[in-house]
């Protein structure tokens, strides 16, 4: 039982450059999250999910895109990177919309945007 | 937005003392859930307690304690006889109903405890 993993672990884009971050979890969870976290900013809610085939919109949603095709992954996409982007990028499930399930996260992507 | 407060960015203690970290937070619901998490030097983010908004009871676990008070909004973390693999950023966190079950976190609190 691995968890919530997170591939990459790090990058290095260009501006301009897109790519795609891949949460996965074999918890047979309901609902994901994508998260960046700033320094000082604590951690902000980008886009996350209810269900396979569902996402919605977070605090930070601009600049970012998600998909949610098959229940165990998550895709989090820069279509055209920016500096701005630069951050640590936590994804994190949960069973489901009971409020007393905790998030569990996996290890982070630190990205960095040149 | 219903704000989650953590007050104190950084506090820096010498091991073994007592020290306390304080959330408040802001909702308009009366069913909420309130989450304490540990992020390490190394990254992760540790899931550490939850409380629900209509139990006030402390609780207390080894050297963890957290005081929960409605009345104030608060819901703080006390470490007693601090250790210096307590050293994490600490982040408080708050989830209701009617915000889809998101997670909205406080900025955080640098603890470093100096031997």
């Amino acid at each position: 039982n691995a968890g919530v993993t997170q591939t990459p672990k790090f990058r290095v884009l260009k501006t301009g450059q897109s790519m795609t971050l891949l949460c996965a979890q074999d918890m047979n969870h309901e609902y994901m999250y994508w998260y960046r976290q700033d320094p000082g900013m604590g951690l902000r809610l980008i886009h996350y999910s209810v269900g396979e085939g569902t996402t919605a919109k977070g605090e930070v949603p601009d600049g970012y895109n998600v998909s949610r095709l098959k229940k165990q992954n998550f895709l989090l996409g820069l279509e055209s990177a920016a500096p701005s982007q630069t951050s640590v990028y936590f994804c994190a499930s949960r069973r489901d919309g009971g409020y007393h399930n905790e998030q569990f996260f996996g290890p982070g992507t630190r990205l960095t945007v040149l | 937005a219903q704000k989650v407060t953590q007050a104190q960015t950084e506090i820096s203690v010498v091991e073994k003392e007592d020290v306390t970290l304080d959330c408040v937070y802001e909702t308009r619901d009366t069913t909420y859930y309130l989450f304490w998490y540990k992020q390490p030097p190394s990254g992760e983010l540790v899931f550490l307690i939850r409380r629900n908004s209509f139990d006030e009871q402390n609780e207390i676990s080894g050297r963890y304690s957290w005081n929960f008070q409605k009345s104030t909004s608060s819901f703080n973390f006390t470490i007693t006889a601090s250790q210096v693999v307590d050293s994490a950023v600490y982040f408080c966190a708050r989830i209701s109903g009617g915000s889809n079950y998101k997670l909205t976190f406080g900025k955080g609190t640098l603890l470093t405890v100096n031997p």
